[in-house]
């Protein structure tokens, strides 16, 4: 089984519904991160958590929400899709300090907003 | 400016010869450097790191780093098909959170 585990893997869904986008994981990590991929744009960080009690903006939040239900568990909500959401979406995590840097992804939700 | 930036290629190279990939980046006090590689369709993964000026090799890989020039290097000797990939350099310039550059992808022609 994957360390990083994203549910669903793919997803088409219309203008305004709301989506929900899971990750568990079983590497024991604090931190936990949600990144969008676009072509030509590489990884854009959405959000990121450093411990159930602790979520932060990154970047590209507007339009986004997340919660971390546990230590192992951090979903990506869009609460009304549009469809410049539509991407490829990455949950990682990583541990602390130096470890920060070495990022272990799942395999990504593909996201299609018509 | 883009936090790092990459040239976005696509880089193709005959099979046996290196592949030279450059990566800037604006953050002065950045301290640690990582290079991703992404297979199409496929996730990132970590193959390089490098914290301090000069070279990191490992194995057919090396990585440069300049700190003072602010940029960050990636050689792939003697490359083979399955280097064909996107490569991503990351920089932290904190104890938080990557920024990632857009890409390069190589093509290694058989």
């Amino acid at each position: 089984d994957a360390d990083v585990t994203q549910t669903p893997r793919n997803r088409i869904t219309k203008t305004g519904k709301r989506i929900m986008l899971e990750c568990s994981q079983t590497k024991g990590h604090d931190r936990m991160y949600w990144y969008r991929q676009d072509p030509g744009l590489g990884l854009r960080l959405i959000y990121y958590s450093f411990d159930v009690k602790d979520i932060n903006k990154g970047e590209i939040s507007d339009g986004y929400s997340v919660s971390r239900q546990a230590q192992a568990k951090f979903s990506l909500s869009l609460e009304s899709a549009i469809p410049n959401q539509t991407a490829l979406y990455f949950c990682a995590t990583s541990g602390r300090g130096r470890d920060t840097g070495e990022l272990f992804f799942g395999e990504g939700s593909r996201l299609t907003v018509l | 400016q883009k936090e790092v930036e990459q040239n976005s290629g696509p880089l193709s190279v005959p099979e046996g010869a290196i592949a030279s990939l450059n990566c800037t980046y604006s953050d002065r006090g950045s301290q640690s450097f990582f290079w991703y590689r992404q297979y199409s369709g496929k996730s990132p993964e970590l193959i390089m790191s490098i914290y301090s000026n000069g070279d990191k090799e490992d194995g057919r890989f090396t990585a440069q780093l300049n700190k003072a020039s602010q940029y960050v290097s990636l050689l792939i000797r003697d490359s083979q098909p399955s280097d064909s990939a996107t490569y991503l350099c990351a920089v932290n310039p904190n104890d938080y959170k990557l920024s990632f550059g857009a890409g390069t992808t190589v093509t290694v022609r058989a």
